[in-house]
């Protein structure tokens, strides 16, 4: 069973650019959440899709958005890059463990350095 | 204001011995804690959960244990491997919140041979 895909791996951007980070999830799974992940604040909830619709939303800004296709495979964008968007991108699908815990699956992440 | 605490940033142990891997936390109406491990240059791997009505939860060398008194949780590894070397992530999640976990900012454990 193939995990999670997610492109491209690495990407380096300069303020003011934007970008836009492509996740596939494990076949089956519906549910796509994006985390952001950096030194000072750790992993960060960005936003959750499920079946096209945004289901969650964390605390970022309106530069941070994103979509969910009929495939289940999501994209975010990040607008007007700032230095401070360096970070790796991780999307992870969500599938229950038997506990009842929404077990999440993580790609390898999208390194995005902005200059 | 952090509402997923790992107080030790780092962690050395032998191999064969016992990690203690500590997390607290601060809001009560987490519904589940889960531990993930992660190694370089990948994503965060899926260790163990408990259910917040739990006080323990084992799945072979991994046992984690859930004090509610206290809002502390540890994972135990029994015996320390030295692949086990990686960084370990608390999360929090709440049953209506979906898939918004909250993670603690995690321990390096590293098990030497």
């Amino acid at each position: 069973k193939a995990g999670v895909t997610q492109t491209p791996r690495y990407l380096i951007k300069t303020r003011g650019q934007q970008v836009t980070l492509s996740c596939s999830p494990i076949s089956g799974h519906r549910s796509v959440s994006w985390y952001q992940q950096t030194p000072g604040q750790g992993l960060q909830f960005l936003f959750e899709y499920f079946s096209e619709t945004q289901r969650n939303k964390g605390n970022f800004p309106g530069r941070f958005s994103g979509r969910q296709f009929s495939n289940s495979r999501s994209e975010m964008n990040v607008s007007t890059l700032e230095l401070g968007d360096s970070a790796l991108y991780l999307c992870a699908s969500s599938g229950r463990s038997f506990s009842g815990a929404n077990v999440l699956t993580f790609g390898a992440g999208s390194r995005l350095t902005v200059l | 204001d952090q509402q997923v605490k790992q107080n030790s940033p780092s962690l050395s142990v032998q191999e064969g011995r016992i990690s203690i891997l500590n997390c607290d936390y601060t809001n009560s109406m987490f519904d589940y804690f889960l531990w993930y491990k992660k190694y370089p240059a990948e994503g965060p791997t899926f260790l163990i959960s408990i259910s917040s009505i739990k006080d323990k939860n084992e799945d072979g060398r991994f046992t984690v244990f859930l004090n509610k008194s206290a809002k502390h949780l540890s994972l135990h590894i029994v015996p320390s491997q030295p692949g086990d070397s990686a960084v370990y992530f608390c999360a929090a999640s709440k049953i209506q919140a979906g898939t918004a976990l909250i993670f603690g900012k995690g321990t390096t454990l590293s098990v030497s041979s």
